[in-house]
């Protein structure tokens, strides 16, 4: 059974920073490029960033670029958001998502919150 | 780059049909097939319901059915049922340089 569990969410002040880890199981994760994708509370969903099959090309909003990053270690089946310079309005559920290419997400982890506020 | 357009909110009785359009540009859904549709329940992470305009992967009912015109995606829900009444999102890709775009979202009542 393919599962993407995330975890690292939390309560931080502005400014701050988190890292979210999902761990991915059930497939190969080399073959599939992977993302975040960020839900505010009562608001639509966000592509935050996207990797690569090989972690060797990223992309991210234009509001987190320099920010944040993303990152993947295949040989633990993993991937990392690294959030820094944190804003209240990054504040969300981020989602781990499996990238089937073009941006077509078949499997979504069920969530981690983040909440920026002081 | 923007959200894709969607209206806020469909409603329909069970048993009829409902028809969610997502408008984009020529720079998205107007370029690509790429265009997938999401449902989404109260508290739980969105599903994939279409991918590629029109496919449906394995599970999701016929009831379900997308198709696209010029810049104009649509998820048409025929047989309404209950179980249905839930977000539905549209996303497009955007070429090589852009992330993936998400349509505003439309919430679904089932009357």
């Amino acid at each position: 059974e393919v599962q993407l569990v995330e975890s690292g969410g939390g309560l931080v002040q502005p400014g701050g920073s988190l890292r979210l880890s999902c761990a991915a199981s059930g497939f190969t994760l080399r073959n599939y490029w992977m993302g975040w994708v960020r839900q505010a509370p009562g608001k639509g969903l966000e592509w935050v960033a996207d990797i690569m099959k090989d972690g060797g090309t990223k992309k991210y909003m234009d509001s987190v670029r320099g920010r944040f990053t993303i990152s993947r270690d295949n040989s633990k089946n993993s991937v990392y958001l690294q959030m820094n310079s944190l804003r209240e309005e990054d504040t969300a559920i981020y989602y781990c998502v499996r990238d089937t290419d073009y941006y077509i997400v078949d499997q979504w982890g069920q969530g981690t919150l983040v909440t920026v506020s002081s | 780059q923007s959200a894709l357009t969607q209206p806020p909110s469909a409603s329909g009785s069970p048993g009829q049909s409902i028809t969610i359009t997502c408008t984009g540009t020529s720079r998205d859904v107007g370029a690509y097939r790429y265009v997938s549709w999401y449902q989404q329940h109260p508290g739980k992470a969105p599903k994939l319901i279409i991918s590629e305009v029109s496919k449906r992967p394995s599970g999701v009912p016929d009831r379900f059915f997308g198709s696209k015109s010029g810049s104009t995606a649509s998820l048409t829900v025929s047989g309404l049922q209950a179980e249905d009444e839930a977000d539905y999102y549209c996303c497009s890709y955007a070429g090589d340089n852009n992330l993936g775009v998400f349509g505003s979202g439309t919430k679904v009542t089932v009357l």
